[in-house]
């Protein structure tokens, strides 16, 4: 079965300071995506990925850095957290643009103080 | 910017009743529906998925798709109390970048 992993899996940070989301994949997928989730908006595209070396904007990506150095891992920079950036965070992977079923990790639950 | 509708927001059906789910996207270039279901405290996992004028059934579970009206539902019949959880639907258009998922619906099947 397709597998992602989140780390860490809860962190808490202080506002202005710099927090880094990591996703690992074992699905040999292209895609790679950031959601947040907060009651009311379901899942919000922040970044995604076609492959190593890419990345993209997604719906709301301002506030937010991605790196993808590898075919399995995406991570998700803040360089600078607020407070409004409280939230739960998935990586998804997929292998189709669009088309193509997406695989979820279990969530990282992020709370800026 | 694409939008993905979702109705009702709650709902709640008794264990063995029929639940009804309904999605409309407002981008009439969308070719492919998903339907997701997270439980509480888990992520999102996909349930079915429909591309094709007509009717899905897997199991206890119907997806209908109109492409004219962009509106697909998801039926569940014979619900149980391991139904209760937030459904989420996604629109994509194919061969494009991303996937836009609604607000969800949450179902709680009562004992």
């Amino acid at each position: 079965e397709a597998a992602v992993t989140q780390s860490p899996r809860n962190k808490v940070a202080v506002t202005g300071g710099k927090v880094t989301l990591s996703c690992n994949q074992t699905n040999n997928h292209n895609n790679m995506y950031w959601y947040r989730q907060d009651t009311g908006h379901g899942l919000r595209l922040i970044h995604y990925s076609y492959g190593a070396g890419s990345t993209e904007k997604g719906d709301i990506p301002d506030g937010y850095k991605a790196s993808r150095p590898s075919q399995e891992n995406f991570s998700l920079i803040l360089e600078l957290a607020t407070p409004s950036q409280t939230s739960v965070y998935f990586c998804a992977s997929g292998d189709r643009l669009g088309g193509g079923e997406q695989y979820f990790g279990p969530g990282t639950r992020l709370t800026v103080l | 910017q694409q939008k993905v509708q979702q109705s009702p927001e709650s709902l709640i059906v008794p264990e063995g009743g029929m639940a009804s789910l309904n999605c409309t996207s407002s981008d009439r270039n969308v070719d492919y529906f998903w339907w997701y279901r997270q439980h509480s405290g888990k992520s999102p996992k996909m349930l079915m998925s429909i591309f094709s004028n007509g009717e899905k059934e897997e199991g206890r579970f119907t997806v209908h798709l109109n492409k004219a009206s962009l509106h697909t539902s998801l039926h569940i019949r014979d619900s149980q109390p391991s139904d209760s959880a937030l459904y989420l639907c996604a629109a994509s258009i194919s061969n494009t970048d991303k996937v836009v998922f609604g607000t969800g619906t949450r179902l709680q099947v009562s004992p």
